[in-house]
């Protein structure tokens, strides 16, 4: 999946508890960006970023936060998580000169 | 929501024929890609197509674009079993995020 690796691939937490989902990428693609797919609603953006510290929101931004401290490293942080959040992250990313987007493989999140 | 809607969500048809699916955006575009995304797997890029085409060729993929109905469509010629897999319409608004439809998922039976 074109240098993007997401770990963990499975997370199985707890109602309440934070979590951090890690996507790293070795195409040094300036912009990365984390979604979430659940039936019936394709693909939602999350947050995305243009550089390093640069980071903004997406459509269902609430309850998430970002990071980026490095070109390679997208974090994306649940600070206390929920059953609504239960869902298949993916990360993926893109050059700054070129339209299409590159996937990593995703991040299947259970919350109980 | 700056989503689209794909049509239909289920295909199902036999191998050789011709999948057609449409997709649907609610506001004004740069690009409008095609991904396809197989089971458990992440989406894989197929086919861009900008505002100011109307058609583009890859292959056996055709994608049109109507930008007054705002709509698009992915057709996919002589199909095999192993295009089986769901397909995702993407708009570029900005030229840096890109809003998802709800995809439509084909089966190819051979």
């Amino acid at each position: 999946d074109a240098g993007i690796t997401q770990s963990p691939r499975h997370k199985v937490t707890e109602t309440g508890t934070p979590v951090t989902l890690r996507c790293h990428q070795t195409e040094n693609h300036r912009y990365m960006y984390w979604y979430r797919q659940d039936p019936g609603h394709g693909l939602r953006l999350i947050h995305y970023s243009y550089g390093v510290k640069d980071t903004d929101k997406g459509e269902v931004s609430d309850g998430y936060s970002v990071s980026r401290s490095k070109t390679e490293d997208f974090l994306l942080t649940l600070e206390s998580a929920t059953s609504s959040q239960t869902s298949v992250y993916f990360c993926a990313t893109k050059t700054g000169d070129k339209e299409k987007l590159f996937f990593g493989s995703g991040t299947q999140l259970s919350v109980l | 929501s700056q989503q689209g809607e794909e049509d239909p969500q289920a295909l199902s048809i036999q191998e050789g024929e011709n999948a057609t699916m449409n997709c649907s955006y609610k506001t004004s575009i740069n690009n409008l890609q095609w991904y396809r995304q197989n089971s458990g797997r992440g989406l894989v890029h197929l086919i861009l197509i900008r505002s100011n085409e109307r058609e583009k060729h890859s292959g056996r993929l055709r994608v049109t674009l109507d930008t007054s109905k705002k709509s698009s469509s992915l057709l996919i010629t002589a199909s095999r079993a192993a295009d089986t897999a769901s397909y995702f319409c993407a708009t570029d608004h900005t030229g840096n995020q890109f809003y998802f439809g709800t995809g439509t998922s084909l089966t190819v039976i051979p």
